[in-house]
């Protein structure tokens, strides 16, 4: 079965650092986009970062541009998020979303995981 | 950027009513890349409609999306209680992408 799965969220202070990981499986990795999407509590989606499909190309949201990092490893189906100088606003459901093409635009997030939750607090 | 804004906010329905979902972009969204999404309490959201009108797999076709330019919506006919969730509008034309902020569509 086609499926993403996050892993690697936890509690860290501000100013500290995390790397979350998505793990994916039954599709051709490198034929696809990978995007980042999170959703703080009790709020809506918020795109975060995407990755083309042979990881050459990055995209940042503003909110996190210089202190997110986004990567993949092809041979191991996986696609991480290196975040550093963590803020409370960072707090959030982060979801791991396959776009529907190896471009991240012109093409929607069709399979989703069910998401890694980091909580930045003191 | 696109900023999507969403209305209503909530609609309260009842099981078997019909339910139209409204998404209007700040400014054109071309060739149509607008998605819409499901989102159930403590769950991912599903892709429902892609290219503003195309069902994804496995949608039924209660769910249709229609629109183009700056104005989309989404139509939910005989509601079912399953269906009862947060509705999201998407654009990937343009970078940033950008989420509306959700439609709740609600049991009355």
């Amino acid at each position: 079965e086609v499926e993403v799965l996050e892993s690697g969220g936890g509690l860290v202070q501000p100013g500290g650092s995390l790397r979350i990981s998505c793990a994916a499986s039954d599709f051709t990795f490198n034929y696809y986009a990978m995007n980042w999407v999170r959703q703080a509590p009790g709020k809506g989606l918020e795109w975060v970062s995407s990755i083309s499909g042979s990881g050459t190309d990055t995209y940042y949201a503003d909110s996190v541009k210089g202190r997110f990092t986004i990567s993949r490893d092809n041979s191991k189906t996986t696609m991480f998020l290196q975040m550093n100088s963590l803020r409370a606003e960072d707090t959030a459901v982060y979801y791991c979303a396959r776009s529907m093409g190896i471009h991240y635009n012109y093409y929607s997030m069709d399979v989703w995981g069910t998401g890694t939750t980091v909580t930045v607090s003191s | 950027e696109i900023v999507l804004t969403q209305s209503p906010g909530t609609l309260s329905l009842s099981p078997g009513e019909g339910a139209t979902l409204s998404c209007r972009a700040s400014q054109s969204v071309s060739s149509n890349y607008l998605a819409w999404y499901q989102q159930k309490p403590g769950q991912a959201p599903r892709l429902l409609i892609y290219g503003a009108s195309s069902r994804a797999t496995g949608i039924p076709d209660k769910f249709s999306g229609s629109g183009s330019g700056t104005d989309f919506t989404l139509t939910i006919s005989r509601l079912e209680p399953e269906d009862f969730a947060v509705f999201y509008c998407h654009q990937y034309d343009n970078s940033p992408l950008t989420f509306g902020g959700g439609t709740k569509v609600e049991m009355k």
